[in-house]
């Protein structure tokens, strides 16, 4: 059973702080990662995508991927309250065609 | 650019009654289609995905089925709903061969 875990939260920062999401995954063969933010009761809305070692940075959000770790994270900065939401993770694995693997989500409160 | 519709929006439904969610895409030719669940408080859940028109890949034994008559258009139905079919249902597609998936507004459906 492929697994891609998330901590539920929820996750508090303050206004202007920076958020920490993270996720790990476990199939090593996983070859793409996705964030995405739910708004409740919306659907999930793509933020970033990530494909090899590193950082990548668009605007106030930076995702971050380790491999070797088995390891996603997405870093918020100057956290704002619309941040507020649900922050899923998605892997697609090895050998799966198109289809992803979500997390739980991790719930994000950015308090004033 | 691409649009995706989903309806209806909520839907409340007697135990037993049958099911029709109906899911359509604007804008790009022969994408992957996608089925989700996701119940309260859980992760999203494929249901089905299709690469193109009549095919059809199910992921969990269920009491719901998927048809694919048109080229951009995704069906979820079942004959007699169960309590356990309360959920957000979600519809999404991808460009085919990629793994970037975008996700419609959903449907909310409550089963009595």
């Amino acid at each position: 059973q492929k697994e891609v875990e998330q901590n539920s939260g929820p996750l508090s920062v303050p206004e202007g702080a920076i958020a920490s999401l993270n996720c790990t995954y476990s199939d090593r063969g996983s070859q793409s990662f996705f964030w995405y933010r739910q708004y409740s009761g919306k659907s999930p809305e793509l933020i970033m995508s990530i494909y090899s070692n590193g950082d990548k940075e668009d605007g106030r959000f930076t995702a971050q991927l380790n491999k070797a770790s088995q390891y996603v994270s997405l870093l918020i900065r100057d956290s704002q309250p619309s941040d507020s939401a649900t922050y899923l993770c998605a892997v697609k694995g090895s050998g799966t065609a198109s289809k992803l693997t979500f997390g739980t989500g991790t719930r994000l409160q950015v308090t004033l | 650019s691409q649009t995706i519709h989903q309806w209806p929006a909520t839907l409340v439904q007697p135990v037993g009654s049958p099911l029709s969610l109906e899911c359509t895409v604007e804008g790009t030719s022969n994408p992957n289609l996608y089925w989700y669940r996701q119940a309260a408080g859980r992760g999203l859940q494929l249901l089905f995905y299709s690469v193109g028109i009549g095919q059809i890949s199910s992921e969990v034994p269920q009491n719901l089925s998927a048809s694919r008559p048109q080229d951009r258009q995704f069906i979820l139905s079942s004959k007699k709903l169960l309590l356990s079919d309360s959920g957000f249902y979600l519809c999404a597609w991808s460009v085919r061969g990629l793994s970037t998936q975008y996700f419609g507004p959903g449907t909310r459906l409550t089963v009595l």
